[in-house]
Order: C-alpha cells, then sequence, then structure tokens
C-alpha cells in the first residue's frame, strides 16, 4: 500500500500568514491527490482535487501544487475560520489511503 | 449537488454486526460510485471501500477481510455497509461520499453527515 506522510502534523499560525501543508507518497501517484479541511465536529469538506485544482464554492486563498511524490496545499493568507485538520488523500490505486492530518491553529 | 443522508447512530456489543445506510439523492442510482471512510474517535480519516452501481461490486481494504460487506439497492437509491465480528477498535464515525466521475477511483466529493457506531460491552 502507498503510504502518504503528511506534515506538519499540528500547526499555529496568524491571521494573514501564507500556511503550507505537505504530503510525500511512497510511490509516483501522478496528480491523484485531493486535499480535505474537518472543521471541529463537522464532515470533511473537499477542497482540492487532482494535485492543484480548486473545488467549486472553495475560496482562492487555498490552492494545491505537486505531483509524482510531493504534493503540497497551500492558504495565501490566512483567516479565522480556516481553523480545521486538513488531510491529504491519495487515489492513484487501491487502497487509497489519507494523510496522518494537520491541526491549524490561529497564534 | 448530491446529497447523503445516512441512518442514526448505533450502539453494538463485540462480537455482534451493524449495518449503516446512506441514501442518495441523485437522479439515477447509477450516477455515482459511493466509498465509505471512517474515523475513529481523535483520529484521522480511513478509506474502508466502495460500491459501483454500474459493476455491482465492490472493493474495500483488506484488513477487514470476510467482515465487511458494502452492497446497495438501487430502487431505493441506497448503499450499505455491514460490519461483523466487532471489536472496540472499529468504533468510529462512519461516512459515506460519492467519488468525482471518470476514474475507477476518484476524489470524495459529496458527503453524508455520519454515523456514529460505538462498540461496547
Amino acid at each position: 500500500d502507498i503510504q502518504v506522510t503528511q506534515s506538519p502534523s499540528s500547526l499555529s499560525a496568524s491571521v494573514g500568514d501564507r500556511v503550507t501543508i505537505t504530503c510525500q507518497a511512497s510511490q509516483d501517484i501522478g496528480k491523484y491527490v485531493s486535499w480535505y479541511q474537518q472543521k471541529p465536529g463537522q464532515v470533511p469538506n473537499l477542497l482540492i482535487f487532482d494535485a492543484s485544482t480548486l473545488e467549486t464554492g472553495v475560496p482562492s486563498r487555498f490552492s494545491g501544487s505537486g505531483s509524482a511524490t510531493h504534493f503540497s496545499l497551500t492558504i495565501s493568507s490566512l483567516q479565522p475560520e480556516d481553523v480545521a485538520t486538513y488531510y491529504c488523500h491519495h487515489y492513484d490505486h487501491l487502497p487509497p489511503t489519507f494523510g496522518q492530518g494537520t491541526k491549524l491553529e490561529i497564534k | 449537488q448530491v446529497q447523503l443522508l445516512q441512518s442514526g447512530a448505533q450502539v453494538k456489543k463485540p462480537g455482534s454486526s451493524v449495518k449503516i445506510s446512506c441514501k442518495t439523492s441523485a437522479k439515477t442510482f447509477n450516477d455515482y460510485v459511493v466509498a465509505w471512510v471512517r474515523q475513529a474517535p481523535g483520529q484521522g480519516l480511513e478509506w474502508v471501500g466502495r460500491f459501483s452501481p454500474v459493476s455491482q461490486s465492490s472493493n474495500f481494504v483488506r484488513k477487514f477481510g470476510g467482515r465487511l460487506t458494502i452492497t446497495a439497492d438501487s430502487h431505493t437509491k441506497t448503499f450499505f455497509l455491514q460490519l461483523s465480528s466487532l471489536t472496540s477498535e472499529d468504533t468510529a464515525i462512519y461516512y459515506c461520499a460519492t467519488q468525482g466521475k471518470g476514474r475507477f477511483l476518484q476524489y470524495l466529493q459529496a458527503w453524508g453527515q455520519g454515523t456514529l457506531v460505538t462498540v461496547s460491552s
């Protein structure tokens, strides 16, 4: 199975900061990575798919990049409502796996 | 966007089985592959399996062995996850979600509200 290593596991940043979360896959998975935001007590919400495509309705401050084994999610200007846990997810082949999650807090 | 409505929370004894349902608002039954993801208390997300209404077939993580069954009912546009021989490690919120179209595996686009399964004696 492909291992997806997400970092950091937690992150504290100030409003307006640029924040980047990374995922590294144990083998080449092309562009088949998505990113989800899960706010406390809520259902995961799709932000990015195919590594860099922004899901409809997601604010443009979110962006994704990468290919093969290295991927990243960037929030260009952190907002208070972005407090959440973020997960990457590979869907290149069975079984899909998720990263361990990054808990993002506001300083 | 399609909506998914899951059945309510359940408490089960160790060794018993649980069956969770996920009803879609899709126009036709074949519109979406549905995947299942679970989340143990305070933990991350774990992909469990998927069901394709077109091929009427399922795929799931090997670790479940023969304990897991994923099915669907075309008449009610409802998908089901059944897990047997429950242990405390199966305590989790179980989510159903639609896959994006175009590939055997895809990102997870619309999610159900989740079903909490608690395994406790």
